[in-house]
């Protein structure tokens, strides 16, 4: 079963930044695109960030675009998300989704269990 | 960008019950490209449909989707007490956006 376990939320300030991590296992990461979905507190989900198999292409929402920059390195089997000029909206569970495929179209087919960006002075 | 629109918001069923939710899209979902989650409190989505009718693994075939074009339906046809739930139906065809879910509970 695929495992991706998420790690790096926590309180920051507003302006700050964090870097998010998620580890894979249990499947070839590098064959796959891999996404970021928050979720504000009582709210729906939110796409955040995707990266192709190889890394070579990232998309972001508006909502992020120049602040969030999604990455990952595929000797270890790791995705990450820098998040820079943190805002309190930007307040949310973070998860680390697997798509199902290696690039567009894909669906979320695992979740990982989330990590908590809290964004307050 | 397609908007996606779900109703109703809240629907209050008992165990047993059929459940229907639909999801709404502002322009046509290209090639189906529509899925369905499950999500329960504290916990992660869980994928249940894609392709709009397909099952995802391990999902009870008392799920089912259907629709093309704008207009979606997930049918759950008697709930059973793990079913009660919010359910976020996704386009991922192009800009990955989410519906503001449904909210599946107990009557």
């Amino acid at each position: 079963e695929v495992q991706l376990l998420e790690s790096g939320g926590g309180l920051v300030q507003p302006g700050g930044s964090l870097r998010l991590s998620c580890a894979a296992s249990r499947f070839t990461f590098s064959n796959y695109a891999m996404s970021w979905v928050r979720q504000a507190p009582g709210k729906g989900l939110e796409w955040v960030s995707a990266i192709t198999d190889s890394g070579g292409d990232t998309y972001s929402a508006d909502s992020v675009k120049g602040r969030f920059t999604i990455s990952r390195d595929n000797s270890e089997n790791t995705l990450f998300l820098q998040m820079n000029s943190l805002r309190a909206e930007d307040t949310a569970v973070y998860y680390c989704a697997k798509g199902s495929a290696t690039s567009r179209p894909y669906y979320f087919d695992s979740w990982g269990q989330g990590t908590l960006v809290t964004v307050s002075s | 960008e397609i908007v996606l629109t779900q109703s109703p918001g809240t629907l209050s069923l008992s165990p047993g019950e059929r459940a229907t939710l639909f999801c709404r899209a502002s322009q046509s979902v290209s090639s189906g490209y529509l899925a369905w989650y499950q999500q329960k409190p504290g916990q992660a989505p869980r994928l249940l449909m894609y392709g709009a009718s397909s099952r995802a693994t391990g999902i009870p075939d008392r799920f089912s989707g259907s629709g093309s074009g704008t207009d979606f339906t997930l049918t759950i046809s008697r709930l059973e007490p793990e079913d009660f739930a919010v359910y976020y139906c996704q386009h991922y065809g192009g800009s990955r956006t989410f519906g503001q879910g449904t909210k599946v509970e107990i009557k």
